[in-house]
């Protein structure tokens, strides 16, 4: 089977940098993607990896280790707009379906 | 106008009745997917369809049925509701990326309550 573990709950300041860690069991693993939903709203895609190492994109950047199978997500100068939670999710089977994990909220304070 | 849109938005049934959640999509997409949200269990699969004429179980679809009426319209049958049936639902498409992986596209989601 699948399993994925993220940290249920992770608080930060506004400004400050935190990093939301996920570690997988899986087969048939093709990438991991990290998808944010706030509070009432639809999940929305950030990002996907599929080799070693790390991809940045704006204040965001997630990391992928295959042979620890692990990743994270490392969200820079924390606002306010980012407090949700955040899934981490396995790519496998071909490539096409998503296992989700449980989701980490961020309360981001003042 | 949303690219993936879901209907009703919210609906409140009774235990045994059936009911359908309806999923349109503007996004030219081939690949549909229905999931159901619980509070801690994160998001889980229910069905998906490839094509027109590709349905596929997912992780939980006992209790459930789907049609794919065409490219755009995928809905989530209940045949016969039940409580546990209480839940968050999700319609989503997919596409691939540019750095190769599988982007899925959620719509608002249907909040559906069984009495």
């Amino acid at each position: 089977g699948q399993s994925l573990e993220q940290p249920s709950e992770v608080t930060a300041v506004e400004g400050a940098i935190v990093q939301i860690n996920c570690t997988y069991q899986t087969s048939g693993f093709y990438g991991l993607s990290w998808y944010q939903q706030h509070d009432g709203g639809a999940p929305t895609f950030l990002s996907y990896n599929a080799l070693d190492g790390l991809e940045e994109t704006g204040r965001f950047s997630s990391f992928l280790s295959r042979s620890d199978s692990y990743g994270y997500l490392l969200l820079q100068e924390l606002q306010m707009k980012d407090s949700a939670s955040y899934f981490c999710a396995v790519l496998r089977g071909g490539g096409n379906k998503l296992t989700f994990g449980t989701g980490t909220q961020l309360k981001v304070e003042l | 106008d949303a690219d993936v849109t879901q209907t009703p938005r919210n609906r409140i049934t009774k235990t045994g009745k059936r009911i359908m959640l309806e999923c349109s999509q503007t996004k030219g997409h081939d690949r549909m997917y229905w999931y159901r949200q619980d509070p801690g269990l994160g998001l889980r699969l229910i069905y998906y369809s490839f094509d027109v004429k590709d349905i596929n179980k997912g992780e939980i679809s006992d209790g459930y049925s789907v049609s794919r009426q065409a490219q755009a319209k995928f809905s989530l049958s209940l045949e016969s509701a039940i409580p546990n049936q209480t839940a968050l639902y999700f319609c989503a498409t997919s596409a691939v990326g540019e750095g190769g992986g599988d982007i899925q596209y959620f719509g608002a989601g249907t909040r559906l309550s069984v009495l």
